[in-house]
Formats: structure tokens, sequence, C-alpha cells
């Protein structure tokens, strides 16, 4: 089945640093990419999308590139934010089906 | 524009209880969805509802029921409580069942069963 894999554990970082976070997927047809983030105490908040192959989405200084060729999703930022601070879930839904199969999430954490 | 709200915010039940949980969202959305959260485990599916007078099972749906109200209505009930079912339970609405649609996040609703 359709499956998302984010790289373990929490990302602690300086403000201003440069942030990656790892995600891969399986799926059997063409899916559309999400990464969401969570801020503490809120639900999930869409940060950036993609659809197609060689998309990449942007939002708030966020980016990931689809990349088919290595079933990836990767999210970066150039300069994080003390306010970056969060859970970021990546996920995916297949064309055909509603649903959306998220990764376990990666808390990050910027500290001053 | 509320989006997608959610009731109760916290809740406590024994063993055992019943409870309901619900969801309202305001973008005349079709589709709707039940997630719950557990730590290190992301977000799984419970119910959804494509379209309003149908619902349909999820990745985890024992031992609860849903019931799509109407378009802007959509509620998780918990028959008989249980402590595997302690976790934080999300509402999700999308303007309609297509992969590339973005979901619409409640706040939550945070469970304890004791």
């Amino acid at each position: 089945g359709d499956s998302v894999t984010q790289m373990e554990g929490p990302v602690t970082l300086s403000e201003e640093a440069f942030l990656t976070i790892n995600c891969t997927y399986t799926a059997t047809g063409y899916p559309s990419l999400f990464w969401y983030v969570q801020y503490p105490g809120e639900g999930l908040q869409l940060l950036l999308k993609a659809t197609k192959a060689d998309d990449k989405g942007s939002n708030k200084g966020f980016e990931a590139t689809y990349r088919k060729e290595t079933t990836s999703f990767h999210l970066e930022k150039g300069s994080v934010q003390v306010s970056d601070s969060a859970v970021y879930f990546c996920a995916l839904s297949e064309h055909g089906n509603n649903r959306l199969a998220f990764g376990k999430g990666n808390q990050v954490v910027v500290i001053p | 524009n509320a989006g997608v709200t959610q009731t109760p915010k916290f809740q406590v039940l024994k063993t055992g209880q019943s409870m309901t949980l619900q969801c309202a969202q305001d973008m005349n959305h079709n589709s709707m969805y039940w997630y719950r959260q557990d730590p290190g485990m992301g977000l799984r599916l419970i119910y959804y509802s494509a379209s309003e007078g149908t619902t349909d099972k999820g990745e985890v749906p024992n031992g609860y029921n849903v019931s799509r109200l109407n378009k802007r209505e959509f509620s998780l009930r918990l028959e008989s409580a249980a402590p595997s079912q302690t976790s934080v339970y999300f509402c999700a609405s999308q303007p309609a069942s297509r992969s590339q649609e973005t979901q619409y996040f409640g706040p939550g609703t945070r469970l304890l069963v004791l």
C-alpha cells in the first residue's frame, strides 16, 4: 500500500540555520504530495504541496520538489526562525483515492 | 469564517463509557474525515465521508462509528471506550474527494480513557 517515510527523530537547530527534512514515499500510481505543519496545541495546516513530478511547492520560505525518480519530497528552508518550531508531516494522496497517508512527523525545535 | 470546529476540546472517560465527538465545517466542503494522532505514529484515518450520505472505513475503524448528519457535520462515536482509544482526534474537511485537494483540519479533541 501507499506509505510515507520521514527521517527518524527530532531536529534541533539554531536560528538562521538551514533546515532539511527528508521524505520518501511508496505509491503504485502518481500521487499528490503534501507537507503539513502542526504548531503546539493546534491542528494541522497545509504548508505546501505538489501534484505532479518536478513540481516545486513553496510557502513561507519553505520549498519541496516532487522527485519521481527518487520517490522523494524533501522539505527545505534556508534560514529558520524560532517561530518555525513545530511538527512537520509529509503526506501523500493517490489519484483516485481520497485518503491521505501520513509520515510519522518530525519535531523541529529552533533555538535562539 | 470558523473553518473546521470540534467539540469538546478535552474529555476524560472511564473504560466502557460512550461519547460522541462533534465536528462541523462552514466551508461547504463535500468530504470530511476523522483521524487519530498517537505519539510516533503520525495520523491514521478512522473513517471518512466522501460526500453527504456516504461513509467508509479508514485504516483503524474498530471501536468507532460515524454519522454524516448533513453536509456540515460529521460525528464520531465511541460506544464503549477503551484505554487504547486515548488519543488526539482530528476532524478534517476537503472541498471535493480528489487527491490534489487540500484537507483543512480542526483544532483537535484530546481524549483520555482511564
